[in-house]
């Protein structure tokens, strides 16, 4: 099982971006996949997370209007894009599945899987 | 958003010590609450999660306890590989916040 991320890029100020999110050995359609920024020197942000079966999507309210998260079942894939960067949006930003889990007591979430990152560098 | 506060942000210790990080909620939260390891440059790690429930492979020495607002995870018998940053986060609402972190650093 496993979740891997595009490689590093290099934007400027005002250019668009999509990052992607690839699942493999488990059904990745069925488990949702959220994104996580963390920018340089700081803690974790959770900025969303999408059902990729349904593209049913939950934004934080501090990223709602900032980005869009999608994704494309048909490749397993999970999308993370700017219409406009900004020199703020330089970041390491991770997808990460969340797993249920169901005990007597209700169902349990966590992150279990992550990808390995994909940094951003917005610079003019 | 549910916000959690971890405390404290920085941590020093030596190698054998047992440290407790604290973790709280601004709402009752029941145990919806995972921790997290992540060392430079890699993506965090689960350590436990409902508060309490170790994730499989994880160490013993680490332990969680809670529920409600004030949460806790706990490293017995500090090793050289447990000196990193450690994440709370809550997943009870939508919007599934991390804590600041706590930087757990040798002495």
């Amino acid at each position: 099982e496993q979740l891997v991320q595009s490689g590093v890029e290099v934007k400027q100020p005002g250019e668009s971006l999509r990052i992607s999110c690839t699942g493999s050995g488990y059904n990745f359609n069925h488990q949702w996949i959220a994104w996580v920024r963390q920018k340089p020197g700081k803690g974790l942000e959770w900025m969303g997370i999408i059902y990729p079966s349904d593209s049913d999507t939950i934004y934080s309210p501090s990223f709602q209007g900032q980005v869009t998260i999608s994704a494309d079942k048909s490749v397993g894939t999970a999308y993370l894009q700017w219409s406009s960067l900004e020199a703020s949006d330089t970041a390491m930003y991770y997808c990460a599945r969340r797993t249920g889990k169901r005990s007597l007591l209700g169902v349990h979430y966590f992150f279990d899987l992550w990808g390995q990152g994909t940094l951003v560098t917005v610079s003019s | 958003d549910i916000q959690l506060t971890q405390s404290p942000p920085f941590l020093s210790a030596s190698v054998g010590d047992s440290v407790t990080i604290t973790c709280r909620a601004s709402q009752g939260i029941s145990n919806s609450v995972a921790w997290y390891q992540q060392k430079p440059g890699k993506a965090p790690h689960l350590l436990i999660y409902s508060a309490f429930t170790l994730q499989s492979g994880v160490p013993s020495r680490f332990s969680g306890s809670g529920s409600g607002t004030e949460f806790t995870l706990t490293i017995n018998s500090l090793r050289s590989e447990d000196f990193a940053t450690y994440y709370c986060q809550q997943l009870y609402s939508s919007v599934q916040t991390f804590g600041q972190g706590t930087k757990l650093e040798i002495k």
